[in-house]
Order: C-alpha cells, then structure tokens, then sequence
C-alpha cells in the first residue's frame, strides 16, 4: 500500500523569508505526485503535480517543487513567503485509478 | 465554469437519522471521489465511482455508502448516522481513471449530534 509523509505538522515562518515543506512517499511504482493548499474553511486547490521529466516542477504562486527518486521525497518550497501563504498544504500521491492518497498536512504560519 | 458543487455547505444532523450528500460536477468527468477530512487524520478516501452504477470502497467506507445514477451526480449516504462520522466531506472528480487532473469541490461540514 501507498503513503505519503509529512513530517512537519506546524511551520512558521516571517514574511519574506523562504519555506521549505517536506514530503516523502511510499510507493512501489512511478506515482502523480501532488502539492495542494487549502485555505479556512475552503476545498483544496492544485499547487503543482508531477509524474515525469525535469524533477523541479513549477507551480502557482512562486511555488516549486523537487522529486527525488532515490529520496522518495517531493519537497515544496518558495522563495519569499507572503502572509496570503498562510494555509495549510498537503502532500498527495496517485498511483493509477486509487484516487488519491494524502498526508496529513502541514499548517503553515507567515508572520509579519 | 468548470466545477464540482457540493450540496449542502453545512448540515447538523441527530445520531441514527439518515445523511444525504450531494455532489455535482460539469465537466463530464467519468471518475468521482468521496472524501472525508478530520482533524490529525488528513483526507481519507471513502468510495470511487468509475462511472454510472460502477463504484467501488476507498479507505474507509464502513458506515458509508454511494449512488451514482448520472454521471454528473454522485451521492453519499449515511443511514443512520454516528457522532464519529461528524466530518468535512470533500467530493473530487477527474476525466478518468489514469488522470492526474483532480477537481474538489469546496466541502460539506456535518455535525451529527
């Protein structure tokens, strides 16, 4: 079975300075890897996926990620953080036709 | 606008009525996801529907179960609901099975007290 691990529960971080999320998976093939935020009391919306090609992928909002095969990891980060980043974000993995399978988020603080 | 919405937003309801849950998407997507999100616990998979009358158990469907009469519709039924399944469901869909394109719908909170 499949999982996906972010070790992270909590972040905080000052406005302008860079973020790093963590993320490592457990699986046996090539999954999609996913990054989604999610704001208060809203559904999650895409940051970035990957399946192949260049491991640094870009997302939305400055947003980057990397894979790492050998790693099993796919770690978000950004460069300068702004307060609207403030949410919470979730790793996801998905092996073909199982729907999604997701950590259990990181909630990230900016503060000013 | 391409969308999944969910019906309704918030619902309380007492332990043993019964729940229904609503979720429709526009984009002729084949594949739909029932979701339920807690706490420490992340969002856990309840059922798949792959299309019209072809669904199967996600994680944890144990007190759930599901109807998918058009392929825009997929429903989620709690017949005589629990306090633990006091959640916030999120309804998803893709293409198809092998898309990597999810669409989430923005959640109903149930309270079942």
């Amino acid at each position: 079975a499949q999982s996906v691990t972010q070790p992270d529960a909590r972040v905080t971080v000052s406005e302008g300075a860079s973020l790093q999320l963590r993320c490592k998976y457990s699986y046996s093939g090539t999954p999609y890897l996913f990054w989604y935020v999610q704001y208060p009391r809203q559904g999650l919306q895409l940051l970035l996926k990957y399946y192949s090609g260049d491991p640094v992928v870009q997302g939305v909002n400055g947003f980057e990620a990397e894979f790492s095969k050998s790693n099993s990891s796919f770690h978000l980060r950004k460069a300068s953080v702004h307060w609207s980043d403030s949410a919470v974000y979730f790793c996801a993995l998905s092996p073909y036709a199982q729907g999604l399978t997701f950590g259990l988020g990181t909630r990230v603080s900016v503060f000013p | 606008d391409m969308k999944v919405t969910q019906m309704p937003r918030y619902l309380i309801k007492r332990m043993g009525e019964n729940v229904l849950l609503e979720c429709g998407q526009d984009m002729s997507h084949e594949t739909m996801y029932w979701y339920r999100q807690d706490p420490g616990l992340g969002l856990q998979l309840i059922y798949i529907s792959y299309d019209v009358d072809s669904n199967s158990e996600g994680d944890i469907p144990k007190g759930y179960r599901v109807s998918r009469k058009k392929r825009e519709h997929f429903s989620l039924i709690l017949d005589s609901a629990k306090t633990n399944q006091t959640s916030v469901y999120f309804c998803a869909s893709s293409p198809g099975t092998g898309s990597s394109d999810y669409t989430f719908g923005s959640g109903t909170r149930l309270l079942v007290i």
